[in-house]
């Protein structure tokens, strides 16, 4: 049973430029949040989809945008990239709704480096 | 709004030493607890969890009990090993409803268990 995927494992970019990470959600997972965690720090909920919409965001701007696949998979989008964006990048899949599962599986990330 | 208060790290400590790292919490309701683990360059492991008050999550040695009246979760392991060097942290989940699935985070607790 595989669990939680993401692509790339690193990535470099510079300021500016855009990038897209992409995220596999654990078999029979259909919900895929997306969290930020800086360096030193906890991560932070960026937003959540299900149902390929986007069902909750966190405090977030529009340069971050995502979208969810029939297949449930989803991708992370950047753009204008700056330097404080750097920062590994975590998926994390759910089955369902609230009331149906509680737990959410964090994949091993994607660390993006912003020059 | 909902935040998660973590012990200061790093804590460092002998093998087979006891061990505890604090965590306590401000949400409305009853929300589900969860201790996750980071192993360098990887991504968050579920450790162990609890849904209700006076719940005990446990996994690996470890435990944790929740605490309505304290608003903690304090984790603890008997006789630490070294492979239990890890980052470790504290989230909460509010109490399940549409729309609602984030997982707010602590900011970490850096463990390393010296031979």
């Amino acid at each position: 049973d595989a669990g939680v995927t993401q692509s790339p494992t690193h990535l470099i970019k510079t300021r500016g430029q855009q990038v897209t990470l992409r995220c596999s959600p654990k078999s029979g997972h259909d919900t895929v949040s997306w969290y930020q965690q800086a360096l030193g720090q906890g991560p932070q909920f960026i937003f959540q989809y299900y149902e390929e919409e986007e069902r909750q965001r966190g405090n977030f701007p529009d340069r971050f945008s995502g979208h969810q696949f029939p297949n449930y998979s989803s991708e992370l989008n950047v753009n204008a990239l700056l330097l404080g964006d750097s920062a590994l990048y975590l998926c994390a899949s759910s089955a369902g709704l609230a009331g149906v599962s509680d737990t959410q599986y964090f994949g091993p990330g994607t660390r993006l480096t912003v020059l | 709004g909902n935040s998660v208060t973590q012990m200061e790290g790093p804590v460092t400590l002998s093998e087979e030493a006891f061990l505890t790292i604090n965590c306590t919490y401000t949400a409305t309701g009853y929300p589900s607890l969860f201790w996750y683990v980071q192993y360098p360059g990887e991504g968050l492991q579920l450790l162990l969890k609890a849904t209700k008050a006076d719940d005990k999550g446990s996994n690996k040695g470890f435990e944790a009990t929740y605490r309505k009246e304290t608003t903690s979760f304090h984790l603890e392991k008997g006789s630490v090993q070294v492979s239990d060097s890890a980052v470790y942290f504290c989230a909460l989940r509010p109490l399940p409803n549409f729309g609602n699935e984030k997982l707010t985070f602590g900011t970490g607790t850096r463990l390393t268990i010296i031979p």
